[in-house]
């Protein structure tokens, strides 16, 4: 069965420095993998995702993750974050054998001036 | 384009009462998914419907249901309410609900059950 592990339940990070957010997944077959996310009071945006070809992949808002299959991880980074930044992150999966997306439990980025 | 949308903002109920949600996708998209977020966790997929049949569900029971309707809206229904259905519900549209498929969230309409 697929999960998602987001190691990390608050980042705090000062303005314009990088950041890492850290998302682990298991699945038995091929997956789909995004990063999305949510402002207070509103719904989730999608920041990028993967599904297939160079593991590098780019976002909106300068944001980039990096797919790396033998260790099962699509970790998110900025290299340089604003105070606008501040909002919660989802790591999400699908797999080709299922239909659905499974969430992480997501991590609160505050950036601090 | 307009985006998804969701009503109503705020809801409370209390236990036992049955309370319908709605979503309006972005025009010509035939997919909608519907997802419940609990304070502090990721969203939970309930259930998906294509082209107003349902075509996947997440582990919740039957008393949670729904309909999706031809000019791109479409209903979560929750019967029976219980003091854990308190969550954001969200809901999401696709073009065509393939797992690759970007999917654009509504605001979330936030359910109180007491």
């Amino acid at each position: 069965a697929q999960s998602v592990t987001q190691l990390d339940s608050q980042v705090p990070v000062f303005e314009e420095a990088p950041v890492e957010l850290r998302c682990n997944y298991s699945s038995s077959v091929s997956v789909y993998l995004f990063w999305y996310v949510q402002y207070p009071n509103q719904g989730l945006q999608l920041l990028l995702k993967y599904l297939s070809g160079s593991t590098l992949v780019k976002g909106i808002n300068g944001f980039e993750a990096e797919f790396n299959k033998s260790q099962t991880s699509f970790h998110l980074r900025k290299p340089s974050v604003h105070i606008s930044d501040t909002a919660e992150y989802f790591c999400a999966v699908s797999d080709s054998g299922g239909f659905k997306t499974i969430f992480g439990a997501g991590t609160r980025l505050f950036v601090k001036a | 384009e307009t985006g998804v949308t969701q009503s109503p903002t705020h809801l409370i109920k209390t236990r036992g009462q049955q309370v319908t949600l709605r979503c309006s996708s972005q025009s010509g998209h035939n997919t909608v998914s519907w997802y419940q977020q609990a304070l502090g966790q990721g969203p939970q997929f309930i259930f998906q419907y294509y082209r107003e049949e349902e075509n996947g569900r997440g582990n919740f029971p039957p008393r949670f249901s729904g309909l999706q309707f031809p000019n791109y809206s479409s209903e979560l229904n929750v019967n029976a309410l219980e003091l854990d259905d308190s969550a954001l519900y969200l809901c999401a549209s696709s073009l065509a609900g393939g797992l690759s498929d970007t999917q654009y969230f509504g605001p979330g309409t936030r359910l109180t059950v007491l």
